[in-house]
């Protein structure tokens, strides 16, 4: 069974700053996928990124990056220069090996953006 | 672009009655979820479909039902509906293992 952690509740960044959104997984699988979904205040679910447990190279997209240390299981997201728009809810999610399986989710992290 | 659609934003209920959430992607994706979302719970796994009329239970199923009746449709059925059963429910699609896409998410209220 795969499970997610997210440790932080809650942060604030100021504007134009980076900020770095804490992810720990867990699993037995040697194939699978990490993903990152942002949610604002609207509640739709929007895809960010993904990054699968056999790419040599950490995911980017944009001002969105993805640090992934396999060997401490953890697949944290860096958003660059943050906006204010990007003040929402942020998930990280995974995928194991078997067939069509569910991603599992962690419970997220409320980031607010400062001005 | 990915389109998943919810057929309310917002809906009203009372205790007792049926409720249908209809979900409609238009991707031809074989995978469809459906999750209910609470504060500090996160996203729980009610029902899954990885094909036509197969249906698979998630992490929460009591309370619910679930039809496939067409690859592009995925319905969320509560047959008696109850307070508890107030949340905000999310519906998502994938093509096989690949990313899933959500749709804009049904507040649901229970009075």
């Amino acid at each position: 069974a795969q499970k997610i952690t997210q440790t932080q509740p809650g942060m604030f960044v100021q504007e134009k700053e980076a900020v770095t959104l804490d992810c720990t997984y867990d699993t037995s699988d040697q194939s699978y996928g990490l993903f990152w979904y942002k949610q604002p205040s609207s509640g739709e679910m929007i895809f960010l990124i993904y990054q699968g447990s056999y790419d040599e190279q950490n995911a980017t997209e944009g001002r969105y990056s993805l640090n992934f240390q396999k060997a401490r299981k953890s697949a944290n997201l860096v958003i660059s220069a943050s906006q204010l728009g990007d003040s929402a809810m942020y998930f990280c999610a995974m995928r194991g090996s078997a067939g069509n399986t569910p991603l599992v989710f962690g419970k997220g992290t409320r980031l607010s953006v400062i001005a | 672009d990915v389109k998943v659609t919810q057929s309310s934003r917002y809906l009203v209920k009372r205790t007792g009655e049926k409720v249908f959430l209809e979900c409609v992607q238009d991707m031809d994706h074989e995978n469809m979820f459906w999750y209910r979302q609470d504060p500090g719970l996160g996203l729980r796994l009610i029902y899954f479909s990885y094909d036509v009329k197969m249906k698979e239970k998630g992490d929460i199923p009591e309370g619910y039902s679930v039809s496939r009746e067409k690859k592009e449709r995925f319905s969320l059925i509560l047959e008696s509906a109850s307070t508890n059963q107030t949340s905000m429910y999310l519906c998502a699609s994938s093509h096989q293992r690949n990313t899933q896409y959500f749709g804009p998410g049904t507040r649901l209220t229970v009075l």
